[in-house]
């Protein structure tokens, strides 16, 4: 199975700063990397599919980048309601894998 | 819009066997994938397995091979997943997600997830 790892396992942050997740895969999954984020008690939600395609109706402070193993999730300017744990899900080879989980507090 | 809705919370005891529903509104059932992925409580995200509702074909993670099944019925817009033998560390949210094949596979959107409880 494909292991993917994120970092950090969570990290806190004030409104509007620049947050990085960074998501690592154990073998080359080309583009095929999706970014879902849950808040607390909620299911998951699709924020970006393919590496850095942005879901209708998602804010654009969100963006995706990277290529083979590594890759990125960015929240330009973090806001109250980006409170939540996110997910990097591979989808290049059966089983699907996600990451582990990066919980994002706000300061 | 588009939605899944998905059946209540149950408590099992180990060993036994839960069928989890959900049904589908808002698009055509029979042109997506129906994936199920549980979560544990305090855990992450742990993908089980998919369902292809026109071809009536599923893959399944091979950690849940031999006791996990994947259904639909297509006269109600609903797919199931029936977990067999359960055991306590069974107990968690089971999800179902409509999947999108382009560019790979991806999921939305999610239904509200049905926890199973397995105790004794």
């Amino acid at each position: 199975d494909i292991q993917m790892t994120q970092s950090p396992s969570s990290l806190s942050a004030s409104v509007g700063d620049r947050v990085t997740i960074t998501c690592r895969a154990s073998q080359s999954i080309d583009g095929y990397l999706n970014w879902y984020q849950q808040k607390p008690g909620k299911a998951p939600k699709l924020l970006i599919y393919a590496t850095s395609t942005l879901q209708s109706g998602v804010p654009s402070r969100f963006s995706g980048s990277g290529s083979g193993t590594g890759f990125t999730l960015t929240i330009t300017s973090l806001q109250p309601e980006d409170l939540a744990t996110y997910y990097c899900h591979q989808s290049y080879k059966i089983p699907w894998t996600f990451g582990q989980g990066t919980k994002v507090e706000i300061k | 819009q588009v939605q899944l809705v998905q059946s209540g919370a149950e408590v099992k005891q180990p060993g036994a066997s839960v069928k989890v529903s959900c049904k589908a509104s808002g698009y055509t059932f029979i042109d997506y994938y129906i994936h199920w992925v549980r979560q544990a409580p305090g855990q992450g995200l742990e993908w089980m397995g998919r369902l292809n509702p026109n071809r009536y074909v599923t893959d399944y993670a091979q950690k849940f091979q031999g006791r996990v099944t994947m259904t639909r019925d297509t006269s109600i817009n609903t797919a199931y997943m029936e977990l067999s033998s359960l055991r306590s560390d069974d107990t968690a949210i089971y999800y179902c997600a409509r999947g999108h094949r382009s560019l790979g596979d991806w999921f939305d959107p999610w239904g509200q997830g049905s926890l199973v409880t397995v105790s004794s």
